[in-house]
């Protein structure tokens, strides 16, 4: 079964203390991406990798950081968390060329205290 | 840059009947694809239908269709014989087409609450 999995599902945790959620997917495709998503401002992309070793900056990328040593993986990284990114993240992931479905993870709800 | 606009933030129907909810985008493109997304409270994204500018034919999807009007870059959504499984936040979303040298991300409106009473 084509899956995208998310870890943690929840997560509470204090200003400054560093966290990682991860992605993982089973359908080895190339592109892979994080979103956040707030209230009124709909899904935003916080970064993306077109492949391993590949990534680059979306729409809001302060604060986080990403890496992608295998094609699987792609965590995001909150090295000194903040209120503000108290917030619904998504991972998504489809393959490369023409338009394919784009998939999505269960989604990670983070509370920063 | 483009932008996605869902001027609705709340919407209701009553079972059994027919809704439409409202997109427009703004964009230079000449190819892309548009989507609508379906977020119940489980918070899953679930793609609902896309559909591809270049075809003039307006996509379907069982209970699901869009009215996609490219000159009036409008693209909205109707659903017939509304369920109250349909209630759900519903994202509409935008891609840009094949473009060398640039990966495409995808664009979201703000979404539509809709709730289906019964």
């Amino acid at each position: 079964e084509a899956q995208v999995t998310q870890n943690p599902r929840y997560l509470i945790t204090v200003t400054g203390k560093k966290l990682t959620v991860t992605c993982s997917q089973n359908m080895n495709h190339e592109y892979m991406s994080w979103y956040r998503q707030d209230p009124g401002l709909g899904l935003r992309q916080i970064y993306y990798s077109m492949n391993v070793e590949v990534t680059d900056k979306g729409d809001v990328p302060e604060g986080y950081k990403v890496s992608r040593k295998e094609k699987r993986n792609f965590p995001l990284i909150l090295e000194s968390p903040s209120p503000n990114q108290t917030s619904l993240y998504f991972c998504a992931t489809r393959e490369q060329g023409p338009v394919k479905t784009q998939y999505f993870g269960p989604g990670t709800r983070l509370l920063v205290l | 840059a483009q932008t996605v606009t869902q001027s609705q933030p709340e919407m209701s129907v009553q079972e059994a009947e027919t809704v439409t909810l409202s997109c427009t985008y703004d964009t230079s493109e000449s190819n892309y694809y548009l989507f609508w997304y379906k977020q119940p409270p489980s918070r899953q994204m679930i793609l609902v239908i896309r559909q591809e500018a270049y075809k003039q034919q307006n996509a379907t999807e069982n209970r699901f269709s869009v009215n996609f009007q490219k000159a009036a870059k409008s693209f909205s959504l109707k659903i017939s014989d509304s369920q109250l499984g349909d209630t759900a936040m519903y994202f509409c979303a935008f891609m840009r087409g094949m473009a060398s040298g640039s990966a495409r991300q995808l664009t979201f409106g703000s979404g539509t609450q809709l709730t289906v009473l019964p």
